[in-house]
């Protein structure tokens, strides 16, 4: 499975947005990039997924490298309920469904 | 309904206990997953079934044994634990193939947590 690596946590504060990066540089050319989070006390949640193309969606934008060898997830405005860990996850397409969490960053939001 | 059940929400068992973890779901999605996780780690996969099918085992101690008896429900049946095996175990579920002609996106559970004395 592709490795990926984050910083183990980081602050933001409150409104203000948060950038969270996430370095892959074995990504091969079938793997999306994947991006869930984990409030305390909760399940994962999906966040955001993309490919090659830069994504939106309610949540999160997803900015991805012209190289693809890494990516960051773009919070546009950080409240204290997106305190969470957030996994960056290389989730290849014919690997039936095998999503593995690599440590993730656990990110704080100061008022 | 776009929930992932799961039960019970506290588990404590003796190591000699039998015991089993309930999952469902009625999204209509046809893989499943076992996750467990320790304490500040991320969940480690456990199990994977595809059209009620165990797809996936990731060299899972067989003390731990899934059973998915139809599309919605997936059971693990718990027997011989070790105090180490006290985690939280997390169900999901997904649709087998999305518009990307993939797995789509993992809906979890809020996990059950397992304490084994």
């Amino acid at each position: 499975d592709a490795k990926t690596t984050q910083p183990n946590s980081m602050e933001s504060n409150e409104e203000e947005p948060v950038h969270l990066p996430c370095n892959h540089s074995t990504i091969s050319g079938t793997d999306y990039i994947h991006w869930y989070r984990q409030l305390p006390s909760q399940g994962p949640e999906y966040v955001i997924h993309g490919l090659t193309s830069n994504v939106n969606n309610r949540m999160a934008s997803l900015a991805i490298a012209e190289d693809r060898k890494s990516s960051t997830l773009i919070l546009h405005r950080a409240t204290l309920r997106d305190a969470a860990v957030y996994y960056c996850i290389l989730r290849a397409y014919n690997q039936g469904g095998k999503l593995i969490f690599g440590q993730g960053t656990e990110l704080s939001v100061k008022p | 309904d776009t929930e992932v059940t799961q039960t019970p929400k506290h588990l404590v068992m003796g190591m000699t206990n039998k015991k089993s973890l309930k999952c469902e779901q009625h999204m209509g999605h046809r893989a499943m997953y076992w996750y467990k996780q320790k304490a500040k780690k991320p969940p480690e996969l456990m199990f994977v079934y595809s059209y009620e099918k165990l797809s996936i085992n990731e060299s899972v101690p067989s003390r731990f044994s899934p059973e998915c008896p139809n599309s919605s429900l997936l059971n693990l049946h718990l027997h011989a634990l070790q105090p180490e095996d006290s985690a939280l175990y997390l169900c999901a579920s997904s649709q087998e193939k999305g518009r990307e002609g993939r797995a789509g996106e993992l809906f979890f559970g809020e996990g059950s947590r397992l304490t084994v004395l």
